[in-house]
């Protein structure tokens, strides 16, 4: 069946270091990929989704680029900032095969940045 | 703005007792979600609907009954409460339609302990 796997669950960064935080998928068919993220005591929100036309998406200097050939969606920044400190979460909709609307979550990265 | 509201924000209950959690979105969305959140688990689906009257299972079903009575409205039920089931519970809204394709929009969480 489909499934996320973001293979960190915790990342430590300063701040002003480049972040990457690792998104791999299977999916059945060719699905829509999103990052949602999570500061705390707030609810999950839409960062970035993938875009049909492979344009890469970007928010807040956030960018994620979808590789089919490797079945990845990693988020990334040039600069990491002390306000990027939260969860993360990849997430990918199987583009309603099937009549489901279902995201499938991975289980979340949590990014912490320190001066 | 897309809206979705959860009441009440936090719960404390007795192991057996009987909690309802309400979610109303005022998307016009026809599918929503009950997940819960628990440290080292991220967002677990629970139930969900993609009309009203309808509903599907969830990943973790378990413990837990839900109703969607209008296409505002979906309520999550623990009939007896465990204190297993503490956690903080979001409800979601999402539409397979239009430039928000299958994006979910979170309420703000209701945080439930059974004591």
């Amino acid at each position: 069946g489909d499934s996320v796997t973001q293979t960190e669950g915790l990342v430590t960064l300063t701040e002003g270091l480049p972040v990457m935080l690792n998104c791999t998928y299977q999916s059945t068919y060719s699905p829509f990929l999103f990052w949602y993220v999570q500061h705390l005591n707030e609810a999950p929100k839409l960062l970035l989704k993938s875009f049909t036309d492979n344009k890469r998406p970007e928010h807040q200097g956030f960018h994620a680029t979808l590789h089919k050939s490797s079945s990845s969606f990693h988020l990334q920044k040039s600069s990491a900032q002390l306000s990027d400190s939260a969860l993360y979460y990849c997430a990918l909709s199987d583009r309603g095969q099937g009549g489901s609307a279902k995201l499938i979550f991975g289980e979340g990265t949590k990014l912490t940045v320190s001066s | 703005e897309a809206a979705v509201t959860q009441s009440p924000r936090n719960k404390v209950t007795v192991t057996g007792g009987n909690v309802t959690l309400s979610c109303r979105q005022t998307n016009s969305h026809n599918y929503m979600y009950w997940y819960r959140q628990d440290t080292g688990h991220g967002l677990r689906l629970i139930h969900y609907s993609y009309g009203a009257g309808n509903l599907q299972i969830g990943d973790v079903p378990d413990g837990y009954k839900a109703t969607r009575t209008t296409q505002e409205d979906f309520f999550l039920l623990l009939e007896l409460a465990s204190p297993s089931q503490t956690s903080l519970y979001f409800c979601a809204s999402s539409d397979l339609r239009g430039a928000n394709y299958a994006e979910q929009f979170f309420g703000p969480g209701t945080r439930l302990t059974v004591l």
